[in-house]
């Protein structure tokens, strides 16, 4: 299993353009999060989808949209880049809410934008 | 709202001390609470992690405790080793089925 990859590793945005951060998982976990990490910060959740064709808003959605069309695939949306979402992007996955049933991240998405 | 709280932001122990972290929560349905550790430049890994039927739980060096009643949860780590030094976060389940994190703890190892 190749866990939850993500892509791109590295981005530079100008202000206003758009990109889409993926995220890929193929361990046919139900539950996937799209976290952003400042720097010196903690994890903040953006969005999240327990099931495909399911998603709901965590902390900070704004400026983001998220879409489910399989259990596989959780890919991040930004329409209109800002300074402000400058950060490391962190996707994740996991099979339930049991103990020992972890949170498994991904390698994380660096994106700047000036 | 939602939210963790984690104190303190850094800790310095010297090598074989005990470090503690402490992390209070906001949501009473809150059932699940993982500790993920964070090496510099990677991703969050999990090192412990306790459902809210347990008051305790060891793992070697590693333990947690919670509180349920006072909404509070802490990492315990004996033996500290300079490989320890990381930043730690705690997290608890919210409604939803939501994961939130604590803003970290930034652990230094003296050796």
């Amino acid at each position: 299993n190749a866990g939850v990859t993500q892509t791109p590793k590295f981005r530079i945005l100008k202000i206003g353009q758009s990109m889409t951060l993926q995220c890929a998982q193929d361990m046919n976990h139900n539950y996937m999060y799209w976290y952003r990490q400042d720097p010196g910060m903690g994890l903040k959740l953006i969005y999240y989808s327990v099931g495909a064709g399911i998603t709901d808003k965590g902390e900070v959605p704004n400026g983001y949209n998220v879409s489910r069309s399989t259990t596989e695939d959780f890919p991040l949306r930004l329409e209109l880049a800002a300074p402000s979402q400058t950060s490391v992007y962190f996707c994740a996955s996991s099979y339930s809410w049991e103990e020992n049933s972890p949170l498994h991240f991904g390698n994380g998405t660096r994106l700047t934008v000036t | 709202g939602e939210n963790v709280e984690q104190h303190p932001s850094t800790l310095s122990v010297q090598e074989g001390d005990s470090a503690v972290i402490k992390c209070t929560y906001s949501d009473s349905a809150s059932n699940y609470f993982p500790w993920y550790k964070q090496e510099l430049g990677k991703r969050p890994q999990l090192i412990i992690d306790i459902r809210s039927n347990v008051g305790e739980k060891k793992d070697q060096r590693i333990a947690v405790t919670l509180n349920k009643t006072a909404k509070h949860f802490s990492l315990h780590i004996t033996e500290t080793q300079p490989e320890d030094s990381a930043v730690y976060f705690c997290a608890a389940s919210m409604r939803g089925n939501k994961l939130v994190f604590g803003a970290g703890t930034i652990l230094r190892v003296k050796s």
